[in-house]
């Protein structure tokens, strides 16, 4: 079986702060690892993947993740939030045929 | 490429009565999609899983005959909520995934209310 964990439910930041958003991960096999942002009623977008090779994944919108097999984590950061950056951020593990599991999610504010 | 479109946006019925809800891989076959549940300020809760020609794998605590879902091509499943009550509100998101990806696709989800 595997979980994951979103340690922040909510994390607020001031505009041009750096932001780094927490996610922990249990699993007896090997995973792949996904952060999908969700925008006030809409779908999900993959901002970024870790499947295997380079610990350090770069996404889109300047996010970025790294991966951290020891401690199970794979963090997603970004330098320099921006007021669109204001939404639900989802960690989701997957493995094999990618039946995903979804943290409960993150809601990031970024104040102006 | 990799869309999925899920329709209607949004939609509003009576108690009792059934509403389907579509999803489509526009430019890929989709041999695998996924249908969530998402209740307000929560995570998505995955409620089955159809591979195309088969019947669906519903997760645990999940009717099965409440919600009927139709895989019956590569590029179109579909949930049929039926006999709708107020409780059945939600934010109903689907994904596709291509054989052997290991990345699955979403649509933009379809917002149920049941007055």
């Amino acid at each position: 079986a595997q979980s994951v964990t979103q340690l922040d439910s909510q994390v607020p930041v001031f505009e041009e702060a750096p932001v780094e958003l927490r996610c922990n991960y249990s699993s007896s096999v090997s995973v792949y690892l996904f952060w999908y942002v969700q925008y006030p009623n809409q779908g999900l977008q993959l901002l970024l993947k870790y499947l295997s090779g380079s610990t350090l994944v770069k996404g889109i919108n300047g996010f970025e993740a790294e991966f951290n097999k020891s401690q199970t984590s794979f963090h997603l950061r970004k330098p320099s939030v921006h007021i669109s950056d204001t939404a639900e951020y989802f960690c989701v593990v997957g493995r094999g045929s990618y039946i995903p599991t979804f943290g409960r999610g993150t809601s990031l504010i970024v104040h102006p | 490429g990799a869309v999925v479109s899920q329709h209607p946006s949004w939609v509003i019925c009576k108690s009792g009565t059934s509403v389907k809800i579509e999803c489509r891989s526009l430019d890929f076959q989709a041999t695998t999609m996924f249908w969530y549940r998402q209740f307000p300020k929560q995570s998505l809760m995955l409620m089955a899983t159809s591979n195309e020609g088969s019947k669906a794998t519903y997760e645990q605590g999940v009717e099965k005959d409440k919600f009927l879902i139709n895989h019956a091509s590569l590029t179109l499943s579909t949930l049929t909520v039926t006999s709708a009550h107020p409780e059945d509100s939600s934010f109903y998101i689907c994904s596709a995934q291509r054989g052997g990806d290991t990345e699955a696709f979403f649509g933009q989800g379809t917002r149920l209310t049941v007055v």
